[in-house]
């Protein structure tokens, strides 16, 4: 069973600042996604990386995919305010599924 | 280009009563997927459907059912609800089905409460 591990669980920040999410998963796959939600809200897609190596870049927001360690990042630069939001990253395990992790509850404060 | 939409937005049941949650894919997209989201935690995957067939299930139990029309458009029905169905659940298309690499696109969700 594909186990998807996210840490930090919840993170503060002042603007201005840098910070790395992790994203971990247990089994083989060659597909991750990175979603945002805000309170009460849907999911907004970020990042689709397909690939080992994959490196994505979205204004302050940069994703990355090693499929060899089964990682991947979320690089935050120079955080403002309006990132604050709950990040997923997603692991595609086949047959349709895709497996979340817990979220990273980010916020960013003055 | 017209987004995925759910209806109803919110939704309060009580034990053992049986519930229909709807979803319009967007434009152009042929796959649904449905996923369960409590409180604090991520996105459950419950099932998908493709071209009208269920193409994929997670590890819910047979109370969970659904349904894909020709437009597109799907349903989810869950029997006999508990209180720990109480939840936000989100419909998501894409097109092409579970091999495809295109991200799916969420709707803002149901919340169904259970008294």
């Amino acid at each position: 069973e594909l186990k998807v591990e996210q840490n930090p669980l919840f993170l503060s920040m002042q603007e201005g600042k840098n910070y790395t999410i992790y994203c971990n998963y247990s089994t083989t796959s060659d597909r991750l996604y990175w979603y945002r939600q805000d309170p009460g809200k849907s999911l907004e897609s970020l990042f689709v990386l397909l690939s080992n190596g994959a490196v994505k870049q979205e204004g302050r927001l940069m994703a990355s995919l090693d499929t060899k360690a089964r990682l991947s990042t979320l690089h935050i630069t120079a955080a403002v305010h309006d990132l604050s939001a709950t990040y997923f990253c997603a692991v595609f395990s086949g047959y349709s599924t895709l497996t979340f992790g817990k979220g990273t509850m980010l916020l960013v404060s003055p | 280009e017209t987004g995925v939409t759910q209806s109803p937005t919110h939704l309060i049941k009580t034990r053992g009563q049986q519930v229909t949650l709807r979803c319009s894919s967007q434009s152009g997209h042929n796959t649904v997927s449905w996923y369960q989201q409590a409180l604090g935690q991520g996105p459950q995957f419950i099932f998908q459907y493709y071209r009208e067939e269920e193409n994929g299930r997670g590890n819910f139990p047979p109370r969970f059912s659904g349904l894909q029309f020709p437009n597109y458009s799907s349903e989810l029905n869950v029997n006999a609800l508990e209180l720990d169905d109480s939840a936000l659940y989100l419909c998501a298309s894409s097109l092409g089905g579970g091999g495809t690499d295109q991200p799916q696109h969420f709707g803002d969700g149901t919340r169904l409460s259970i008294l």
